[in-house]
């Protein structure tokens, strides 16, 4: 099956700090998703993105489906934004979710 | 926006018991899901249900486990005879499952946490 890897397992920065975060997968994807799971355990979606860039805020993501890599940014961090960011993708014909290890990001005030 | 209900956030359960998780999909979504997350693990696939049936199910979705749409809305997950390893955060999720749709993604509810002493 398809291998979905995100890359740090673990980010700890200043407030204000901008951060990059990575997913790579192994095979194409019909469907790519970010995830973030805030303190109490809720999967937040943050973004639905197979290909091309896309903002939100503070926060953007972009996808390079034909090198098999997303990449999730976040500019000028607060405490809020900590918890743990989830990749997770579909492949053709097959209608599930796979999710990678994610991401621990620690915002320190 | 529209959101995936789930149904009680927190059960504590005594080994042995059997558990019934429930969750309210999106009124228009066709496929529906059940994860699992053990603490501080990846969040992994149980099942997916389309049209009343299930469509896949992973090696965890063994016999101990059980998916039904009683009615219109609600979708459960019950799980016999618990054990101390089952004890993980159980997310439901549902997707239109439209392929190039507008809105195609998969929206999660916010979990139910399941501890088995």
């Amino acid at each position: 099956g398809i291998q979905v890897e995100q890359s740090p397992p673990d980010l700890i920065l200043q407030e204000g700090a901008n951060s990059t975060l990575r997913c790579n997968f192994s095979d194409s994807v019909n469907n790519l998703q970010w995830f973030h799971q805030n303190p109490w355990g809720q999967l937040i979606n943050l973004f639905y993105i197979p290909s091309g860039t896309k903002q939100n805020g503070r926060l953007s993501a972009t996808t390079v489906a034909t090198e098999r890599y997303s990449l999730l940014y976040i500019s000028s961090s607060q405490t809020t934004d900590s918890g743990v960011y989830f990749c997770a993708v579909t492949v053709d014909g097959d209608d599930k979710i796979i999710f990678g290890k994610g991401t621990r990001l620690h915002i320190l005030p | 926006e529209p959101e995936v209900t789930q149904t009680p956030s927190h059960q504590v359960t005594q080994m042995g018991q059997e558990v019934i998780l429930r969750c309210v999909p999106i009124s228009n979504h066709l496929y529906f899901y059940w994860y699992r997350q053990i603490l501080g693990q990846k969040v992994e696939f149980l099942v997916s249900f389309y049209n009343n049936e299930i469509s896949e199910k992973s090696e965890i979705f063994d016999d101990q486990f059980s998916v039904e749409r009683p009615d219109g809305s609600n979708f459960t997950l019950k799980i016999r005879s618990t054990k101390l390893e089952d004890s993980a955060m159980y997310f439901c999720a549902s997707s239109e499952f439209i392929t190039g749709g507008p809105n195609y993604g998969y929206t999660f509810g916010s979990g139910t946490r399941l501890t088995v002493v």
